[in-house]
């Protein structure tokens, strides 16, 4: 069955950077982009980007652009998020979840892994 | 960017009573570029109806979404215990995806 297994919890002070793991099981891991999307405490739900398995190319929110980075490591089927300079209002779960790469559109996401908790303080 | 509004914020009914939950775009949404996902507390999100009306995988035929354009609608005919949850719509039709405030299912 598809799965998506992520690290666990961390804490981090502010200014550090956080690296977030996301393996993907069960399905062809270059048949499916992985989106990392974060959720603040409360909040509702933030998307951040998105990779390709396949070359490793990558789109940011605009929100992210200079403080994340998205990396892939196809041998063993993991995907990479991290953010850094970190503040209180990075904390939040941070979700990996999976969309069909197609040639004309793109999907939602049929399957997600079950978050991390990264928690921003002094 | 496109902004997604929601309403209500909180629907509080009893089971077996129908939810009807709307989402609104700032701009047109192509119809096959909106999904429903449905999140209960500790959990993370998952998909209920894609593609506008497409329901998910294993999604009960309770579930239903109907819409266009700018606007579009989840229906839930008769609620049971286990839809009492929040529930969120996303566009990814264009960059960023977007998501809406989402809407709480609540038992009255």
């Amino acid at each position: 069955q598809v799965q998506l297994v992520q690290s666990a919890a961390e804490v981090k002070k502010p200014g550090a950077s956080v690296k977030v793991s996301c393996k993907a099981s069960g399905y062809t891991f270059t048949s499916y982009y992985i989106h990392w999307v974060r959720q603040a405490p409360g909040q509702g739900l933030e998307w951040m980007g998105i990779i390709n398995p396949t070359g490793g190319s990558t789109n940011f929110a605009q929100k992210f652009q200079g403080r994340v980075t998205m990396t892939r490591d196809t041998s063993t089927s993991t995907v990479y998020v991290e953010l850094s300079s970190l503040r209180s209002e990075d904390t939040a779960v941070y979700y990996c979840a999976r969309s069909e790469i197609r040639t004309n559109n793109y999907g939602p996401h049929d399957s997600w892994g079950q978050g991390t908790l990264v928690t921003v303080s002094s | 960017e496109i902004v997604l509004t929601q309403s209500p914020g909180t629907l509080s009914l009893s089971p077996g009573e129908r939810a009807t939950l709307s989402c609104r775009a700032s701009q047109s949404v192509s119809s096959s570029s909106l999904a429903w996902y449905q999140q209960k507390p500790g959990q993370a999100p998952s998909l209920l109806i894609y593609g506008t009306s497409s329901r998910a995988t294993g999604i009960p035929d309770r579930f239903s979404g109907s819409g266009s354009g700018t606007d579009f609608t989840l229906t839930i005919s008769r609620l049971e215990p286990e839809d009492f949850a929040v529930y969120y719509c996303q566009q990814y039709d264009s960059s960023p995806r977007t998501f809406g405030q989402g809407t709480k299912v609540e038992i009255k």
